[in-house]
């Protein structure tokens, strides 16, 4: 079945060490998003990607970097600079060519210790 | 800012129906008002999207206002699986632009 795929699903790191968070989708997607999820709160964006090889700052983008190299692939790179790192992680896809909207994968909840 | 405003929070007892509002008194007249809900430490799921006729799925009903400034989703028979935060967003629907998610409506389901 296609989909997006985020692993790991829980991920600790060390204060001052970068980590990068994983983001696969099988669905042709042009389009791919991330965001960030404290707890009670929505989703406040990232980063996105339109297209291979170009992508825009959220509202939030201080302190994480992205590389889409791939249609596939949306890394995400949580760098020693992002102040307070633990969240839930969500990535996401859009075709921008039907009505379905997003399609999100499972989450990575990142705990910095 | 999120374009659209919904309740924080609202309880309904199992096996009626819950009608949790929206209001996007700013929608344009080519964006969609979609919905989607969140089950805790899950990815957001897709529910039902509309322009401004009234839509059903196996999951939901969408009521959209003629002046589209508002809208309800209604699950008719709520069950405890449904206890989750509901996020109403609009946005153009053949677009890659990016979309503010607001805080939502935390819906508790009761026996």
């Amino acid at each position: 079945d296609g989909g997006i795929t985020q692993s790991p699903k829980y991920l600790f790191r060390k204060e001052g060490q970068n980590v990068t968070l994983s983001c696969e989708q099988n669905l042709n997607h042009d389009a791919m998003y991330w965001y960030r999820q404290d707890p009670g709160q929505g989703l406040r964006l990232i980063y996105y990607s339109q297209i291979v090889n170009d992508f825009q700052k959220g509202d939030i983008a201080e302190g994480y970097s992205v590389s889409r190299e791939k249609k596939e692939s949306f890394p995400l790179t949580v760098t020693s600079a992002q102040k307070n790192p633990t969240a839930f992680y969500l990535c996401a896809s859009s075709p921008g060519t039907d009505y379905y909207g997003y399609t999100f994968g499972s989450g990575t909840r990142l705990t910095v210790v | 800012d999120a374009k659209t405003t919904q309740p924080p929070s609202m309880d309904c007892a199992e096996g009626r129906a819950a009608n949790l509002p929206c209001n996007h008194s700013t929608i344009s007249g080519n964006e969609y008002v979609y919905w989607y809900r969140q089950i805790h430490s899950q990815g957001p799921q897709y529910i039902i999207h509309g322009l401004k006729n009234n839509e059903t799925n196996e999951m939901a009903s969408l009521i959209i206002t003629e002046d589209r400034k508002s809208s309800t989703l209604i699950l008719p028979h709520a069950t405890l699986r449904d206890t989750a935060v509901y996020y109403c967003i609009v946005r153009v629907a053949t677009s890659y632009d990016k979309v503010i998610f607001g805080p939502g409506t935390s819906l508790s389901v009761i026996p």
